[in-house]
């Protein structure tokens, strides 16, 4: 069964520095998703990415963060200038006209 | 604006006793709604989804859901709960509102477990 694919699985940065976050989508999907979850909190959405743009995004989703497609399988999460409070599981998950389906997630610690 | 409670943050059973976890939200539009569950060190699995069709919806591994309007909710339910089923629920919508990007808001979850 087709699935979506994150690296790393976990990653650990140090305050101030870029990290880009990986994700492969089902191949066959046209929509893709960025959503995280705080330790404790809630899992909230980031951004939606639809047909090579941003279609959604949430007031998480300021200038420090980044989405783009590079190529026809990967789709990134670039966050730079990373904060201690952007500490967090970040979800990729991609849809077709049903449900999302989510990757396993990247632990993202920020010392 | 959409927003989602999952009425109960830990649900405990029985083995072989039925399961109910409940959920109920608020939309301004016609929404979709899906339950999740998460395994732990596990992605997000989805259990079922309810998209403006039947109000019954089946899922994988035996489970349930009924979309009732009246009462805004959409609770999950198992006649008979599995030592597998224990895991992380979630109870999400998706709000149908037009350019929406299809975002997803989740509920807080609910710990759901099995004792033998």
């Amino acid at each position: 069964e087709p699935e979506v694919t994150q690296t790393p699985s976990h990653q650990v940065t140090q305050m101030g520095q870029e990290v880009i976050l990986r994700c492969v989508p089902i191949s066959n999907h046209l929509y893709f998703y960025w959503y995280r979850q705080i330790l404790g909190q809630k899992v909230e959405f980031l951004v939606s990415f639809y047909n090579n743009e941003i279609s959604e995004k949430s007031e998480i989703f300021d200038d420090q963060f980044s989405v783009e497609r590079p190529d026809g399988s990967n789709f990134t999460l670039k966050i730079r200038s990373t904060k201690l409070e952007d500490s967090a599981m970040y979800f990729c998950a991609s849809s077709d006209w049903g449900g999302q389906y989510f990757g396993p997630g990247t632990r993202l610690l920020v010392l | 604006a959409q927003s989602v409670t999952q009425l109960d943050s830990h649900v405990s059973v029985s083995e072989g006793t039925p399961v109910l976890l409940r959920c109920n939200y608020s939309s301004s539009y016609s929404p979709s709604l899906f339950w999740y569950v998460q395994h732990p060190n596990k992605g997000l699995q989805l259990l079922l989804k309810y998209t403006s069709a039947a109000t019954l919806v089946k899922g994988i591994n035996g489970f349930e859901a009924e979309f009732k309007k009246s009462e805004t909710s959409f609770h999950l339910t198992k006649p008979s709960a599995h030592m597998s089923d224990a895991a992380e629920y979630f109870c999400v919508v998706s709000e149908g509102r037009p350019n929406a990007g299809n975002m997803l808001t989740f509920g807080g979850g609910t710990r759901l477990m099995v004792k033998p």
